[in-house]
This record gives C-alpha cells, structure tokens and sequence, in this order.
C-alpha cells in the first residue's frame, strides 16, 4: 500500500499562476483533509471532505478550492497564487473522521514569487 | 485564544533524558487525543492516541490526559537522537470530522 500520495513534491509559481495539487490514497478512507504548514503557525486545515461529493472549509480556506473526485482522489486548486500561499501542503485521510488516525501524506512544496 | 497552546521550544536534551512535552486545551468536549511526531520534510505520523482521562504507555512513550486541568503530556523516557522531530498535539471532540493541532514543539536529542 502507498498509503497517501501527493503530486507535485515541489513547485515554484509566479503571482497570479494556477495550479492544482493532487493527492490520493488507496486506504479507502472517507474523509480527506488538506493542511499547509508555516513556521510558527502549525498546521492549520484548508478544506476537507467527509466523504464523496461533499467538501467543507476549514480555517484557512480564502484562496483555494477543492475537488473530491473520487473516493480515493482530493485535489486542491489555487486559481491565482499569492506571495502568501508559499507554504509546505499536506493531504491527509481517515477512515472516521476526528476520532480516528489521519495519515499523511509526504507534503507538497510551494513557492510563489 | 487558541483552542490548542504548545509550547513550540526549540527544546534540547541530551541523549537518555526524560522528555517532557505538554498542550493545553480550551474546549472542554475535545475526547480525543493524540501525539503525531514530524521528522524534517515529512510528513506527520501518529505517535500516540488516547481515548478521553488517563495514562497510556507504548515503549519508551508515556501520553496523559488530564482533562480536569485540560492538559495534554507527552514523556519520552531515555531519549535517543533518532526521537529528534517536531511533536505535535491534536485534539477533536465526538461527531467533528476535525483535528485540531498545536503548534508543535521541536526537540532535539544530542549524542
């Protein structure tokens, strides 16, 4: 098993690029999560996914989308990178939600100059 | 307020010392409780879970849950340089799809 997967490892932006994050798991977990992590700020949840088709904001959701593509499949999207979104990205599932593991996965690192 | 404080250090013992890393925590109906560790450019994992008051042990890892005072532990008991990592504690209540993290404390264990 791969556990939790994230594509790309690292990427560099310029302001007002677009891309897209992807991340899967073949756990068949139903809920999905996706965090960025800066210094001195812990990690702190983007959006997540209780289970297919539903997707709900977490903490830090303004500049971002989602997209629950499938059970295995969570992608997140930045329409128009910002300065402020350079930060390291983490995709996370469980199979219960709060009370249960979540597993992450190795992250995603995100430039924007 | 922050619903989770950790005390982000940097914190660094020598090699065979006790541990000791806390949380506190605002929100009285968090029942859920657990450790992750994050070793450099990793992603987190979890180290620890525990379910509502009380002690669990696992190894060299001791978690404690105090929920009169609210408060999180966590004791590595005779540390080595591989437990060197970023300790994060997390906390969510029955029926919330949600974690909540503390900030992370990161320890170093010298040779």
């Amino acid at each position: 098993n791969a556990g939790v997967t994230q594509t790309p490892k690292f990427q560099v932006l310029k302001t007002g690029q677009s891309m897209t994050l992807q991340c899967a798991q073949d756990m068949n977990h139903n809920s999905m999560y996706w965090y960025r992590q800066d210094p001195g700020m812990g990690l702190r949840l983007i959006y997540y996914s209780a289970s297919e088709g539903t997707t709900d904001k977490g903490e830090v959701p303004n500049g971002y989308n989602v997209s629950r593509l499938n059970k295995r499949e969570f992608s997140l999207r930045l329409e128009s990178a910002a300065p402020s979104q350079t930060s390291v990205y983490f995709c996370a599932s469980s199979s219960a939600g709060g009370r249960e593991t979540q597993y992450f996965g190795p992250g995603t690192r995100l430039l924007v100059l | 307020q922050k619903e989770v404080e950790q005390d982000p250090g940097p914190l660094s013992v020598p090699e065979g010392a006790i541990v000791s890393l806390n949380c506190t925590y605002s929100n009285s109906a968090f029942q859920y409780f657990m450790w992750y560790r994050q070793y450099s450019r990793k992603g987190p994992e979890l180290l620890m879970y525990t379910y509502s008051s009380g002690n669990k042990e696992d190894g060299r890892f001791t978690a404690q849950v105090d929920k009169s005072s609210k408060y999180i532990s966590l004791f590595i008991r005779d540390s080595q340089p591989s437990d060197s990592a970023t300790y994060l504690c997390a906390t969510s209540q029955g029926g919330s799809e949600k974690l909540v993290f503390g900030k992370g404390t990161k320890l170093t264990v010298n040779p």
